[in-house]
């Protein structure tokens, strides 16, 4: 399973949007990039998977570029709530046990 | 409320007794995974289960760990002569398994144990 390295911490204000780019250079061609977003005293919660370009749903968006060697979460408009660690893994099923390899994360803190 | 639940959701144990948690997964889902996380870590995996068959286990996991899956439904974990270095949050998630893909893995609210 491919690496990721991803900023250990990010601030932002309520409102703003807030990116969080993730690197993995040595990206299978079956992997697929997926974001967890961890609140504290809680388990990981999916966000949002991609395999290229540009994959959205009603929380995020995920930016690849065609090389897939990084990743950018965007969220919108964020608010006090999205204070939390975000984890970007990299990875694919394929008949695999599909186990999840989580790094330390990016904490994310929103401030008023 | 993913629909993974687990219990106990809090454990405080002395330093050499034994400890087991309990995780009820989606239930129509095949595959549950453990995973361990410690402060400021992200989540470790531990172990998982495809139905009732344990298929794959981290060196992680020492002799002093088991898990079970016996009728492919709730799974438990239980640490023997606890250690404090097992002081962790003890997480379980459940999937769909196969198919294309990266499935999506739906995690419980963790079991905190600390050994005293």
């Amino acid at each position: 399973l491919a690496k990721t390295t991803q900023p250990i911490s990010m601030d932002s204000y309520e409102g703003q949007e807030v990116n969080i780019t993730c690197s993995h250079n040595n990206i299978a061609t079956n992997d697929y990039i997926t974001w967890y977003q961890q609140f504290p005293s809680q388990g990981p919660r999916f966000i949002i998977q991609g395999y290229k370009t540009k994959v959205t749903n009603e929380v995020a968006s995920l930016f690849i570029p065609a090389d897939r060697k990084s990743s950018t979460l965007s969220l919108p408009r964020v608010s006090l709530s999205d204070t939390a660690v975000y984890y970007c893994l990299v990875g694919g099923d394929g008949g695999s046990q599909g186990n999840l390899i989580f790094g330390k994360g990016t904490k994310l803190s929103v401030k008023p | 409320d993913t629909g993974v639940s687990q219990d106990p959701r809090h454990k405080i144990t002395k330093r050499g007794q034994n400890v087991t948690f309990r995780c009820d997964p989606i239930s129509e889902h095949n595959r549950l995974y453990w995973y361990r996380q410690t402060l400021g870590q992200g989540p470790e995996f531990l172990t998982y289960f495809q139905n009732e068959a344990q298929l794959e286990k981290s060196r992680l996991l020492s002799d002093r760990f088991s898990a079970e899956r016996p009728k492919g439904s709730f799974s438990t974990l239980e640490i023997q002569r606890t250690e404090q270095g097992d002081s962790a949050m003890y997480l379980c998630a459940s999937t769909r398994g196969g198919g294309g893909g990266w499935n999506e893995q739906f995690f419980g609210p963790g079991t905190r144990l600390t050994v005293l």
